[in-house]
């Protein structure tokens, strides 16, 4: 079975501009999470679904940033108006139904944002 | 609220050695889970370990194991025989209901680097 799916790997743009991260979650999994991981500040969580729907986004940084899930196999965090301290590596992770299981993360997005 | 420390930033050492990385947790939850995940240079983060706070029963797999001690709060890793394929970052995450989920709660991670 194929893991958590992210794309891109890497991103460069430039600060002011629209970045949108995808993900798509192992099969049958019914939560997923947006992780963002910086030097700074660690692994901090930013957002989570719970059969499609988000429960908490209290760790999304402000209003530029936004995320959705409109079916069970597909993710989407965007930021728009980009900024170089929206820099880091993002983290896109689902778990199965069993809600004390183990988190399966992807390999990461990095963003770099000039 | 949750909190995990770990208290190492970073350890070095050689190839063969012994080594512990410790994690202590804070939780005022009765039931909770603790893990322990792997970042190598390649930057996914791994699943290694899942203990649950009814189960103290060390844990032995290979050349890793855990020793999970309710009455000091601490869920700590040791590798034996270090190599240098462990080399990376290693994150330990408490779990505890929140709000009627439970969502994982993760240290700042210790950078371990094995020399050969």
């Amino acid at each position: 079975d194929a893991g958590v799916i992210q794309s891109p790997r890497h991103e460069v743009t430039e600060m002011g501009q629209e970045v949108t991260l995808r993900c798509k979650p192992i099969s049958g999994h019914d939560y997923l999470f947006w992780y963002r991981q910086t030097m700074m500040r660690g692994l901090e969580l930013l957002i989570y679904f719970n059969n499609n729907v988000p429960i908490d986004d209290s760790g999304m940084p402000e209003d530029r940033f936004s995320a959705k899930m409109p079916n069970a196999s597909f993710s989407t965090l965007k930021i728009q108006p980009s900024e170089p301290r929206d820099s880091a590596v993002y983290f896109c992770a689902s778990r199965s139904n069993r809600n004390t299981g183990e988190l399966f993360f992807g390999e990461g997005s990095r963003l770099t944002v000039l | 609220a949750q909190k995990v420390t770990q208290a190492q930033t970073e350890i070095s050492v050689v190839e063969k050695e012994d080594v512990t990385l410790d994690c202590v947790y804070e939780t005022r939850d009765t039931t909770y889970y603790l893990f322990w995940y792997k970042q190598p240079p390649s930057g996914e983060l791994v699943f290694l370990i899942r203990r649950n706070s009814f189960d103290e029963q060390n844990e032995i797999s290979g050349r890793y194991s855990w020793n999970f001690q309710k009455s000091t709060s601490s869920f700590n890793f040791t590798i034996t025989a270090s190599q240098v394929v462990d080399s990376a970052v290693y994150f330990c995450a408490l779990m505890a209901e929140s709000g009627g989920s439970y969502i994982p709660t993760f240290g700042r991670g210790t950078s371990l680097i094995v020399h050969p």
